[in-house]
């Protein structure tokens, strides 16, 4: 069974731009998270989706949205991007919501300069 | 918030050795995950634990909800083992939303 992919891998920008990540959950999984890691603030949740509805979000500005498809892929935009964007961005599919064991993709590394 | 507070924040072994990993969490907890992350950024889900002991190969994990912590093993450490470990947790309304630690980075010399 294919893992969960993420496109691009890496991506740099300018300040001001937008961008849009995309992410594959597992087959069969139709929960699917995000993340923000950076080295100051650690790993923290952006936001989750469950069956095309937003069912979580965390602190984040509202430059930060995202959607999920009918086949569960998910992407996530971020809008007049800013330097402090600049982190690995992590998406997570599980089963379901609060469902067991939630795999991680590899992350796509935005550079934002 | 539910906080999380991982311990050491560093760990230095040689290959062979044995660990012990800590996790705390302030709140009770319906989910709790160990996580390792290898030098490419990529998280690898090694134990889904809310509650009990799980064993894989040389790691094992221990959770005592009541007692509102968590406890990853590593035994016979090898340098593969090296990286970032993460303790993360989930509230019951929280979905799959996770509280990741900071992390405990590890690091395994021949």
């Amino acid at each position: 069974k294919a893992g969960v992919t993420q496109t691009p891998r890496y991506l740099i920008k300018t300040r001001g731009q937008q961008v849009t990540l995309s992410c594959s959950p597992i087959s069969g999984h139709r929960s699917v998270s995000w993340y923000q890691q950076t080295p100051g603030q650690g790993l923290q949740f952006l936001f989750e989706y469950f069956s095309e509805t937003q069912r979580n979000k965390g602190n984040f500005p509202g430059r930060f949205s995202g959607r999920q498809f009918s086949n569960s892929r998910s992407e996530m935009n971020v809008s007049t991007l800013e330097l402090g964007d600049s982190a690995l961005y992590l998406c997570a599919s599980s089963l379901g919501v609060d469902r067991g064991v939630i795999l991680f993709g590899p992350g796509t590394r935005l550079t934002v300069l | 918030g539910i906080q999380v507070e991982q311990s050491p924040p560093d760990l230095i072994l040689q290959e062979g050795a044995n660990s012990t990993l800590r996790c705390n969490f302030s709140d009770s907890v319906n989910n709790l995950q160990w996580f390792h992350q290898n030098p490419w950024g990529q998280l690898i889900n090694l134990f889904y634990i809310p509650s009990g002991t799980k064993q894989n190969g040389r790691l094992s994990a221990t959770t005592v909800a009541t007692e509102r912590y968590s406890l990853l093993y590593i035994s016979s450490s090898q340098t593969t083992d090296s990286g970032v470990y993460f303790c993360a947790v989930g509230g019951s309304q929280a979905g799959t939303a996770l509280i990741f630690g900071k992390g405990t980075t590890l690091s395994v010399s021949s």
